[in-house]
């Protein structure tokens, strides 16, 4: 079975700073996709980013970038100049094709809940 | 109305009602999906329909029984429902599960439900 292990439970920056969440995941596939998602306070889980394991180039959507390190099974997000709407829970999400299946599955960590201090 | 939307946003029900959930999205998606997030606990898949198909239950209880009419609709009926069922209630959709894979998920806002 997939599992998506987020280390960090809670985690808090001040603004402007840098700040890095830690995910590592169990599989066996060898094509699968990444996601890390943002919820903040008012609930709505939005995309922050996504990598194909096929790429070996590191995805990144402005501030957020992520260090995707497939031997060692690590997909960590790397938030820059963190601004105080960045404050959420972060999800890591793992996808991958259910065998035999008409469908994609998404498997989700725990969260980690950061808070950007002024 | 954009994105996905989900309605009720809140729900108190008791163990022996019959309510249910409801969830459109209006992004022309083919797939939905139903999650239960409970504090400190990952989410959880529930049901996945696929052009209107269910394609999976992932050994949910039948108290909770979904229905999908069309592509943009999708309802959670609840009955008899235990208080540990208590949590927020996600759905969500995809352009195509079924496709080249890798489709982003877009989510609703969620319905919080509390079962006394």
């Amino acid at each position: 079975a997939q599992t998506v292990t987020q280390s960090q439970p809670e985690m808090s920056v001040q603004e402007a700073e840098t700040v890095t969440l830690s995910c590592t995941y169990d599989t066996s596939e060898n094509n699968y996709y990444l996601f890390w998602y943002k919820q903040p306070p008012s609930r709505q889980m939005i995309l922050v980013i996504r990598q194909e394991a096929y790429k070996q180039q590191n995805a990144t959507e402005n501030r957020f970038s992520v260090n995707f390190q497939k031997a060692a099974k690590s997909f960590s997000l790397k938030i820059s100049d963190s601004q105080l709407g960045d404050t959420a829970m972060y999800f890591c999400a793992f996808m991958r094709r259910v065998w035999g299946g008409s469908n994609y599955k998404l498997t989700f960590g725990k969260g980690t809940l950061l808070t950007v201090n002024p | 109305e954009t994105g996905v939307t989900q309605t009720p946003r809140h729900l108190v029900m008791g163990m022996t009602n019959k309510k249910s959930l409801k969830c459109e999205q209006h992004l022309g998606h083919n797939a939905m999906y139903w999650y239960k997030q409970s504090a400190k606990k990952p989410l959880e898949l529930m049901f996945v329909y696929n052009f209107k198909e269910q394609t999976e239950n992932n050994s949910v209880p039948s108290r909770f029984s979904p229905e999908c009419p069309n592509s943009s609709h999708l309802f959670l009926h609840l009955h008899t429902l235990q208080p540990e069922d208590s949590a927020l209630y996600l759905c969500a959709s995809s352009r195509d599960p079924g496709g080249s894979g890798g489709d982003e998920q877009f989510f609703g806002p969620g319905t919080r439900l509390t079962v006394l």
